[in-house]
């Protein structure tokens, strides 16, 4: 199956310190997602991107759509220990029968106080 | 309370013993989909289904049925397991065709020894 390349898999930084995490692929999506899992929940959603270049914020968090559709990253800007996670992007594809998800292999990130 | 659930969230099973992972959700969502989540593999999409008898293949469908008889519900059988499918099981929900916020049930264990 398609999986798509998330870099860095791993991050562990000083509190306050801004964090960058990106994805490609080799193949197109229409849509971007960015999610954060904490341990024993499932992910939750937060940043969707529906257009190429589109740059979004949600509150300390910024995400890119890239032009040519095939990557995206996610900004964490002055981190803060609660941003301790795995965060994963996602890639949708749609299809007739609906949207294709594809996930990145998750960025594990530590935060020290 | 608008929820995800599924059921069983943990279970141990031996290779070719039939089993199906119940999912519901109570939001009306038209999308529903099945992912597993496997170290350093991040999430996996095995079928999704954009509303009551749709369904499709993800990335991963092998080994596994699913069937969306009614909007709440999307069960994920697995009619002979084998230890391959020992993961964690994410089913998750969300409104519309496109992928809006997906709602995530709580997880499955599942062990096939």
């Amino acid at each position: 199956g398609q999986q798509l390349n998330q870099s860095p898999q791993s991050m562990f930084i000083q509190e306050g310190e801004d964090v960058s995490m990106n994805c490609t692929s080799s193949s197109i999506f229409n849509t971007w997602l960015w999610y954060k899992q904490d341990p024993g929940e499932g992910p939750v959603l937060l940043i969707a991107l529906y257009k190429a270049g589109e740059l979004t914020s949600n509150g300390r968090l910024t995400a890119q759509f890239g032009i040519t559709r095939k990557d995206s990253f996610l900004n964490i800007s002055a981190s803060i220990p609660s941003d301790v996670g795995i965060y994963f992007c996602a890639g949708a594809v749609k299809k007739s029968s609906g949207d294709k998800l594809t996930f990145g292999t998750g960025t594990r990130l530590a935060v020290r106080p | 309370e608008a929820q995800v659930t599924q059921n069983p969230r943990y279970l141990i099973t031996v290779t070719g013993k039939k089993l199906t992972v119940t999912c519901s959700q109570n939001m009306n969502h038209e999308y529903m989909s099945w992912y597993r989540q496997d170290p350093g593999l991040g999430l996996r999409q095995i079928y999704y289904s954009m509303n009551v008898e749709v369904t499709d293949k993800g990335d991963v469908p092998e080994g596994y049925k699913v069937s969306r008889k009614e909007k709440r519900n999307f069960p994920l059988i697995l009619e002979s397991p084998s230890p391959n499918q020992t993961s964690l099981y994410f089913c998750a929900s969300s409104a519309g065709t496109a992928i809006n916020e997906q709602y995530f049930g709580p997880g499955t264990r599942l062990t096939v020894t």
